[in-house]
């Protein structure tokens, strides 16, 4: 079973922040909160990521909790080119056969004009 | 750098049919897995492997075998294909090692069809 989750589906209207949630109560210590999305078919994409802190790249913002139970995916000014299926994760960064990666359903975020 | 190349992309079997989906990464990653995506669902693990001559399974093993006997390669092989495996399937790939940065890079997918 996944690790995390998610709203099955959101909208959020053009030019606005798009606030997606993922809970993951069971997150161990040395497991990173890791955010994909994926356009109509293609594969999955890498947003970013996060163990601690609150991170903040050219696409996006990660907000997680103090107790590492829940984050936020900020997306600060939604195009209609960021509708797609958002995925949470999380993924120990250990060299083991712990690692496998498992996704859930994601949320399917629709960014409307 | 190729990244993550699957082939082929397009796939038509009839039931009872074996074959091998490719996948290759020029990216000297230790961690590979592959993935299926049946229509309007999420991604489920098939097989992954933490380093060549190691394999594991994942969440719907059955009807697929891997090997890994390459850092660079991992086939997924059907062996008797049945109508419940069509589905588009993903490779990924990363780094494997503590880094602090283990992004998983996914290739663009085959489309399998089972008749």
């Amino acid at each position: 079973d996944a690790k995390t989750t998610q709203p099955p589906s959101m909208d959020c209207a053009e030019g606005r922040a798009a606030n997606l949630p993922c809970n993951h109560s069971t997150i161990s210590g040395n497991e990173y909160v890791y955010w994909y999305r994926q356009i109509h078919s293609q594969g999955p994409q890498y947003i970013i990521h996060g163990l601690k802190n609150n991170e903040t790249n050219e696409m996006a913002s990660l907000i997680i909790t103090e107790d590492r139970k829940s984050s936020t995916l900020i997306l600060p000014h939604a195009t209609l080119r960021d509708t797609a299926v958002y995925y949470c994760i999380v993924s120990t960064e250990e060299y083991s056969s712990a690692s496998k990666i498992i996704f859930g359903s994601g949320t399917r975020l629709s960014i409307r004009p | 750098n190729a990244g993550v190349t699957q082939t082929p992309k397009f796939q038509v079997l009839k039931t009872g049919q074996s074959m091998t989906l490719q996948c290759a990464q020029d990216m000297n990653h230790e961690y590979m897995s592959w993935y299926r995506q049946d229509p309007g669902m999420g991604l489920r693990l098939i097989h992954y492997s933490v380093g060549a001559g190691i394999t594991d399974q994942g969440e719907v093993p059955n009807g697929y075998n891997v090997s890994r006997s390459t850092t660079e390669d991992f086939p997924l092989r059907l062996l008797s294909a049945a109508p419940s495996q069509t589905s588009v399937y993903f490779c990924a790939s990363r780094l494997g090692a503590s880094s602090g940065a283990n992004v998983l890079t996914f290739g663009a997918g085959s489309r399998l069809t089972v008749l």
